[in-house]
């Protein structure tokens, strides 16, 4: 079966540079797939980061993706305390001929 | 811009089933797909399946397939997903997701509100 993982909790305190990891990627079309999205308390996910390290427009460039191999990176840096929520991973899976998303990622803003 | 509307909440009986709707409008793409993801409360998000509203093409993932089926009426750019045999596990909230492409990268793709769907006796 298809994982992604993804750490289940992070933390930093404000200014701090925090990375979560991803892996488990196994699309043939490589980082292309990847996005990255946070998730507030009651609301839907936000797209943060597309095709492994594209920033939509309105997202900070405190947000950065980043792919190596299998696996792929969110970095946030000068964290602020608006930044704790979850954030989860999402690929293509040729297994699966279907989307995966990560487990998710709790980031606390310490 | 492309704007994405759900259906209203719904609350089923177990063994019954459930028909939510995603209307885009303002469609950035001509070609697009449609993906359906759900989120129990309290859980991570689970890829359901998509849908190509111009060609007609759906992919299921397998957990899913023998209960969902997606269908789109192009006159209004709205897509249904039907889910059948509800049981207490599929209470989540789903949300249709608007992408360019089947993979769901390489362009920015738009979310919908959520619909929640609990089933409970």
């Amino acid at each position: 079966q298809s994982v992604l993982t993804q750490p289940p909790s992070v933390s930093g305190t404000p200014g701090q540079r925090v990375t979560i990891s991803c892996s488990g990627i196994t699309s043939s079309i490589g980082g292309n797939t990847v996005n990255w999205y946070q998730q507030l308390p009651g609301t839907p996910p936000k797209l943060l980061i597309y095709s492994g390290n594209q920033r939509p427009s309105g997202v900070p460039d405190r947000f950065s993706g980043s792919m190596s191999d299998t696996s792929a990176s969110l970095a946030i840096s000068g964290l602020q305390s608006e930044d704790e929520a979850d954030y989860y991973c999402a690929a293509w899976d040729d297994r699966m001929n279907g989307r995966l998303f990560g487990g998710g990622t709790k980031l606390t803003v310490l | 811009q492309v704007q994405v509307v759900q259906s209203g909440a719904e609350v089923e009986k177990p063994g019954a089933s459930v028909r939510v709707s995603c209307k885009t409008s303002g469609n950035t793409f001509t070609d697009y797909w449609i993906h359906w993801v759900r989120q129990a409360p309290g859980q991570g998000l689970e890829w359901m399946a998509m849908i190509n509203p111009t060609l007609g093409r759906t992919t299921y993932s397998q957990k899913f397939q023998d209960r969902v089926v997606m269908t789109a009426d192009t006159s209004t750019n709205t897509v249904y997903i039907h889910l059948s045999g509800l049981r207490s596990e599929d209470t989540a909230f789903y949300y249709c997701v608007y992408c360019k492409y089947y993979y769901g990268a390489g362009a920015p793709d738009k979310w919908g509100p959520g619909t929640l769907v609990t089933v409970s006796s």
